[in-house]
């Protein structure tokens, strides 16, 4: 079975500073892969999406992820934060074939200070 | 474009009683996904949806969960005799099926249902 781990439960860093938040997965093969982002009383927001080839992916706010097949990892990366990055992160995992479910990690709870 | 509305967008039941969560996908999305969001359990899929059948309901965690869609758009889930540990937010999702591939694509999520059982 599919499963994530996200290994922080919360990070806090100052406005400006870079930010990497961890995850890796356990899948049999290729999966696709997502990081969303929640807001305090929001529903989940995609930030990126891996599904194939280029390694290094771009998503919105300013965020990339790196997929790792050796280290089964998709860390999420973020060169300076901003006051508004504070919110809950999820990865998350589904099958590329058939199963169409995600299967989400518990989540990194991210604060900004100034 | 609109994109998933859910509603209500918070329920107060009383222990014993029925709830219907409404959820209304993006136009064209084929594919449609409920999860459950709780502290305890975390991000939780229940069931899914491919036009107006349902796959996986492999999520649904007892008999008193059933879910609906009619029309390949809106989807109704329906709790029976609610139980305190059904408390949580109820989050809809929705994604365009390609025929082609056979693959969906990205999940696309509305605000959720914010439900509390007393």
């Amino acid at each position: 079975a599919q499963s994530v781990t996200q290994p922080d439960i919360h990070i806090t860093v100052s406005e400006g500073a870079s930010l990497e938040l961890r995850c890796n997965y356990s899948y049999g093969a290729t999966p696709y892969l997502f990081w969303y982002v929640q807001s305090p009383g929001q529903g989940l927001q995609l930030l990126l999406k891996y599904f194939s080839g280029d390694t290094l992916v771009q998503g919105i706010k300013g965020f990339e992820a790196e997929f790792k097949r050796s280290q089964s990892s998709f860390n999420l990366r973020k060169p300076s934060v901003h006051w508004s990055d504070a919110a809950e992160y999820f990865c998350a995992v589904r099958s590329n074939f058939g199963n169409e479910k995600l299967t989400f990690g518990t989540g990194t709870r991210l604060t900004i200070i100034p | 474009g609109a994109g998933v509305s859910q509603s209500p967008s918070n329920k107060v039941t009383e222990k014993g009683k029925d709830v219907e969560l409404r959820c209304d996908p993006i136009s064209g999305h084929t594919a449609l996904y409920w999860y459950r969001q709780s502290l305890g359990q975390g991000l939780e899929f229940l069931i899914y949806f491919q036009g107006n059948s349902a796959p996986d309901k492999s999520g649904l965690p007892s008999d008193r969960f059933s879910a609906e869609r009619t029309g390949g758009s809106v989807s109704t889930l329906t709790i029976q005799r609610t139980q305190q540990e059904d408390s949580a937010v109820y989050l809809c999702a929705s994604s365009f099926w390609s025929p082609a591939s056979g693959v969906t694509d990205t999940q696309y999520f509305g605000p959720g249902t914010r439900l509390t059982v007393l």
